[in-house]
């Protein structure tokens, strides 16, 4: 039963453009929501998170949206760049543990 | 640095055969986690471990055991029992648990487990 859902298995963008990764998921008690970058044999590493109270968190170029009407969330890259070629693992938390999707591949053309 | 070291990075096992994972982090985290990654899906809890000798199973925990002997490490011992090992294996830790604060996991580089 997966409860994050990624449905777009990969993603390829230009640069300077907007990349848009989107995840669903089934859970109303997931409270925190992240999403991680992960590059080939690396391990992910935190990228942005936004509570579920909130519907909107911004860093620099990235931007995660919660809508919790629809239990989607998507993050917002802009300007895509190069760099940003990578898995996109959206998670949830709840309790005890996180709840990872099945990872979205982003590629930035240059 | 501080950081999450896992070894070996890259192991090849022999049907039939235990092989232990090591996961060591010089963070001062209370919770340590192991995933399991395999292609097309997402990470996969293990086990985790909120405090020093105690631990507790995840959503895929059969095949698998762990120790937390001490605070900075948490190795996973991947058993004969467990039908399909071949994966990336994760390990992480958070300052606290997730259920006590805690917010994002801190992840080591991997380990990759190969069974010939």
């Amino acid at each position: 039963d997966q409860q994050v859902k990624q449905n777009s298995p990969s993603l390829s963008v230009q640069e300077g453009r907007i990349s848009i990764l989107n995840c669903d998921y089934t859970n109303s008690m997931f409270d925190y929501f992240l999403w991680y970058k992960k590059y080939p044999a690396e391990g992910p590493t935190f990228l942005i998170s936004i509570s579920s109270i909130k519907d909107k968190n911004e860093d620099g170029r990235f931007t995660v949206f919660l809508n919790k009407s629809a239990k989607h969330l998507s993050l917002h890259i802009v300007p895509s760049q190069p760099g940003d070629s990578a898995v996109y693992f959206c998670a949830a938390r709840y309790g005890n543990k996180l709840v990872f999707g099945a990872g979205t591949i982003l590629r930035v053309k240059s | 640095d501080g950081g999450i070291t896992q070894s070996p990075k890259y192991l090849f096992r022999k049907e039939g055969q235990n092989v232990t994972l090591s996961c060591e982090q010089n963070l001062n985290h209370d919770a340590m986690y192991w995933y399991r990654q395999d292609p097309g899906q997402g990470l996969r809890l293990i086990y985790y471990s909120q405090i020093v000798n105690d631990f507790q199973k995840g959503d895929i925990a059969e095949g698998y055991s762990v120790s937390r002997e001490k605070k900075e490490s948490f190795p996973l011992t991947v058993t004969s029992a467990q039908k399909n090992p071949t994966a990336f294996y994760l390990c992480a830790s958070s300052p606290v648990g997730l259920s006590s604060g805690a917010n994002v996991l801190t992840f080591g580089a991997g380990s990759r487990l190969t069974v010939l």
